[in-house]
């Protein structure tokens, strides 16, 4: 019930597709659901957040989009660019819990 | 400034070795954090402080011991590791307003450790 399930593991788009990276989980508890970015030989940073009160979130050229009922939320990133080559990584938080729970992570290459 | 700065930014330690990570952020944050990161995989939290005290240790081995000499700075002792261990050991921080902790946690870079 702890777990968020992110796919696809890794994903392979040209230069100015939309890349897109699926989360499920299954605690209603959750309330604050950050991504975060991580490039090679450096911490993740965070990159977008929701809360379930609202169905879309837009930062620039990443939307996050969230599906309370079905406990799904997504992220979108719009004419991709080589530099957003990275890992990505959904989390899930709950008032109170001091901690994240990560998905698996997903491999995102942009070819040029 | 929402930095978190982590030092060494390499360690190589021989198992009999004692060494210590080290970091430090300036955002007056009060909650910092460790994490334990493999290739390919997720960071795994190791232990939370929330106002100078450990909050939570999710039952890290003994030969990790935290310590957090002032709201700044964040330590993590290193003694008899494993080769096992070897990982990029990632320091956090949030604003760690209580009850509510589902602030932006800022990462530094992290330190890549090898055990031998």
């Amino acid at each position: 019930q702890q777990q968020v399930k992110q796919s696809p593991q890794s994903l392979i788009v040209q230069k100015g597709g939309i890349p897109i990276i699926n989360c499920a989980y299954e605690n209603t508890a959750f309330d604050y659901f950050p991504w975060y970015q991580q490039f090679p030989g450096k911490g993740p940073a965070l990159l977008i957040a929701i809360r379930p009160d609202v169905s879309e979130k837009k930062e620039g050229r990443f939307t996050i989009s969230f599906n309370k009922s079905a406990k799904q939320f997504s992220l979108h990133i719009m004419d991709s660019q080589p530099g957003d080559s990275a890992t990505y990584f959904c989390a899930a938080s709950m008032a109170g819990a001091q901690k994240l729970v990560f998905g698996q992570g997903t491999r995102l290459t942009i070819n040029p | 400034d929402t930095e978190v700065t982590q030092t060494p930014k390499h360690l190589v330690m021989g198992m009999t070795n004692k060494k210590s990570l080290k970091c430090e952020q300036h955002m007056g944050h009060r909650a910092m954090y460790w994490y334990k990161q493999k290739a390919k995989k997720p960071p795994e939290l190791m232990f939370v402080y929330s106002y100078e005290k450990l909050s939570i240790n999710e039952s890290v081995p003994s030969r990790f011991s935290p310590e957090c000499p002032n709201s700044s700075l964040l330590n993590l002792h290193l003694h008899a590791l494993q080769p096992e261990d070897s990982a990029l050991y990632l320091c956090a921080s949030s604003q760690g307003v209580a009850p509510d902790f589902r602030e932006t946690q800022y990462f530094g870079p992290g330190t890549r450790l090898l055990v031998l």
